[in-house]
């Protein structure tokens, strides 16, 4: 059973193009995140939610959208697709608060590639 | 705020000996867990190994153990025995104890493994 998936995992696109990276985690966990990884291999976190609410937005372009139907799911919509938007993006769930499944769990990463 | 260093870019070993891989952290807060994760060529996120902040005893996982030292704020991973699976870049991260809403991860360390 796969605990957090992420569609597409490559995704190669042209500039000014918008698109969407999907994530379900069927782990029951409560807070979700989406991270950026850069060609140096630096984690960013872009954003943070709890069920369902935006938690964190870490100075991120407007022109990244997330949106979460559910607290299972949370998605990325990325407008207007630059260069510099080229990276691996994670998306990774947590159980929460207090000491309840504390770790993070990862997808497996969407390449996305901006020609 | 919470930050996570990782002072060593690159890393490493000849196979079947023992590295240690360093990390220092600095928070105000008291409880927290740290964390070492693991991502290969593959680029998969993979947990290696957790410590939660009120534990004095260090924990291992087979042949991967930390050397945690909380007043210092310094949390190394040691890996025995390394083998040629064991060659990806580790990060080591930081959560707080009461939140899952953000986790802090240092800038990784490329280990390789010499044959």
């Amino acid at each position: 059973d796969t605990a957090v998936s992420q569609t597409p995992k490559y995704l190669v696109t042209q500039m000014g193009n918008d698109k969407s990276i999907k994530c379900e985690q069927n782990l029951g966990h409560d807070t979700m995140y989406w991270y950026k990884q850069d060609s140096k291999k630096f984690l960013k976190i872009m954003f943070s939610y709890n069920n369902k609410e935006l938690i964190i937005n870490e100075t991120v372009p407007n022109r990244f959208s997330p949106k979460s139907p559910d607290k299972a799911h949370l998605n990325l919509h990325i407008n207007s697709l630059e260069l510099g938007d080229s990276a691996v993006y994670f998306c990774a769930s947590t159980g929460g608060g207090r000491g309840v499944s504390y770790e993070q769990y990862f997808g497996p990463g969407t390449r996305l590639t901006v020609t | 705020a919470q930050t996570v260093t990782q002072s060593q870019p690159e890393m490493s070993v000849q196979e079947a000996e023992t590295v240690t891989l360093s990390c220092t952290y600095d928070t105000s807060e008291s409880d927290y867990y740290l964390f070492w994760y693991k991502q290969p060529p593959s680029r998969q996120m993979i947990l290696v190994i957790r410590q939660e902040a009120y534990k004095q005893q260090n924990a291992t996982e087979n042949r991967f153990s930390v050397n945690f030292q909380k007043a210092a704020k310094s949390f190394s991973l040691k890996i025995s025995d390394s083998q040629l699976g064991d060659a990806a870049m580790y990060f080591c991260a930081y959560r707080m104890y009461s939140s899952a809403s953000k986790i802090i991860f240092g800038s990784g360390t490329r280990l390789s493994i010499r044959p």
